[in-house]
């Protein structure tokens, strides 16, 4: 169980262009989902915290019109990259919370999207 | 402000044991993640310690001390492919995870 999802596993695109993100809790349902960023050998990066029905929070120094955030329902969260440039360029992971955890606050990773802005 | 201290590289023989430590200082604390993450995936769950002392699970085991604001990972019996980055992830009073960047355990046969 526990399974978390998202498309694409990987993206080419052009300078200027948009990339939406999908992430998608699979068989349970999230109230909270987090999307990170992870440059070459270093550590999680936060963006931002996505709550059901309500809008994103997001980290310090990340441009919320840049990477617009969507968490329409219990299971499926999207961030959309606009106008990427090639220092957009970056793997993307997405996390999620169980409604249900309790005590137990674990986040269940999404595979990752690794994005190359050309 | 919060903080995560581990070392950056390990490295450790097939079949034998290693410890890999973590301090950390948090705003408020809600239990601690280990998670392991090979290179160009995405991060997995290994275990959550909210109270004192150990925990097993199979050929790992963690350890917390909430006074002393450490924790270690134990990998026993080393296989190659637990190669991978190993990543301690306090949670603060918000239920945020704290990330650091890691230890690289790199295994020899």
């Amino acid at each position: 169980g526990a399974v978390v999802s998202q498309h694409p596993s990987w993206v080419i695109c052009k300078s200027g262009t948009s990339v939406k993100i999908e992430c998608r809790s699979l068989d349970f349902q999230a109230t909270t989902m987090f999307w990170y960023r992870q440059f070459p050998k270093q550590s999680l990066m936060l963006m931002a915290t996505s709550n059901e029905g309500s809008k994103a929070t997001y980290e310090q120094g990340v441009e919320k019109d840049k990477f617009l955030i969507n968490h329409a329902s219990l299971t499926l969260s999207t961030l959309t990259v606009t106008s990427a440039h090639p220092e957009d360029s970056s793997f993307y992971i997405c996390s999620a919370r169980d409604l249900l955890a309790g005590e137990v606050n674990e986040q269940f990773f999404g595979p990752g999207t690794r994005l190359t802005v050309l | 402000g919060q903080n995560i201290d581990q070392p950056t590289e390990m490295t450790a023989t097939e079949g034998a044991i290693v410890q890999i430590n973590c301090t950390y200082q948090t705003s408020g604390f809600n239990g601690l993640f280990w998670y392991q993450q090979h290179a160009g995936e995405a991060p997995t769950f290994l275990s959550y310690n909210v109270l004192d002392g150990l925990e097993e699970k199979g050929r790992f085991s963690s350890f917390l001390s909430r006074s002393k604001g450490y924790s270690y990972l134990l990998l026993k019996e080393l296989q190659m492919k637990d190669s991978a980055s190993y990543l301690c992830a306090p949670s603060d009073s918000n239920y945020q995870l704290i990330w650091g960047a890691g230890t690289k355990l790199i295994i020899k046969p």
